[in-house]
């Protein structure tokens, strides 16, 4: 079986621009999670969405916006990029949303801003 | 501000030395879960302990929650090459089973 697909792997944006990151959960699972990741630390948390609903929201800005499509696929966008949002974003997937919730994280997307 | 704090961060051992990173909340919490993950890739799940005092083993690894479920550590015994990595722990620190992350410990075995 598949893993947790993310694209692209990598990508170079230049400051004010917007990006969109894409995510396929492992079949079955209809929870998706996306974290960023700066070098040297945890994933923080910023989105998580079940069953195309929003569960959860971390403390990123506005800019930052998600969705989740009927096949449990997920977008992240951020809009007006910074420097500072270079970085590893993560998407994991879960079965459910619950305690039970052992997450797969996919391979990540390389976000540089120059 | 980071709520979940993983001590060392770095951590250099020799092969076969034992090796221990301790997670510590300032707030109880519903569960915890443990991440490894290799240079250059993504976390890769380990294990979730839910109860108080609860203990778990796989292989060379054990974990441990603490009565208060506001600690956890990872233990590893007799630690080899592909121990290397950072380990973090992650925390549900507002009952909202959405995990919080520890700054997490890079392990480097030295062969």
């Amino acid at each position: 079986d598949a893993g947790v697909t993310q694209s692209p792997t990598h990508l170079i944006k230049t400051r004010g621009q917007h990006v969109t990151l894409r995510c396929s959960p492992i079949s079955g699972h209809k929870s998706v999670s996306w974290y960023q990741q700066v070098l040297g630390q945890g994933p923080q948390f910023i989105f998580q969405y079940y069953e195309k609903e929003e569960r959860g929201r971390g403390n990123f800005p506005d800019r930052f916006s998600a969705r989740q499509f009927p096949n449990y696929s997920s977008e992240l966008n951020v809009n007006a990029l910074l420097l500072g949002d270079s970085a590893l974003y993560l998407c994991a997937s879960s079965l459910t949303s619950g305690t039970s919730n052992e997450q797969f994280f996919g391979p990540g997307t390389r976000l540089t801003v120059l | 501000g980071q709520q979940v704090m993983q001590i060392p961060q770095y951590q250099h051992v020799q092969e076969g030395e034992d090796f221990t990173t301790y997670c510590n909340s300032s707030t109880t919490l519903s569960n915890i879960q443990w991440y490894k993950q290799r240079p250059g890739g993504h976390p890769v799940f380990l294990i979730q302990l839910v109860k108080s005092g609860e203990v778990k083993k796989q292989k060379r690894l054990t974990f441990q929650f603490g009565e208060a479920k506001k600690n956890s550590s990872l233990h590893i015994t007799a630690t080899q090459t592909t121990d290397v990595g950072t380990y973090f722990c992650a925390g549900d620190v507002g009952g909202s089973y959405i995990p919080t992350f520890g700054r997490g410990t890079s392990l480097i075995v030295h062969p």
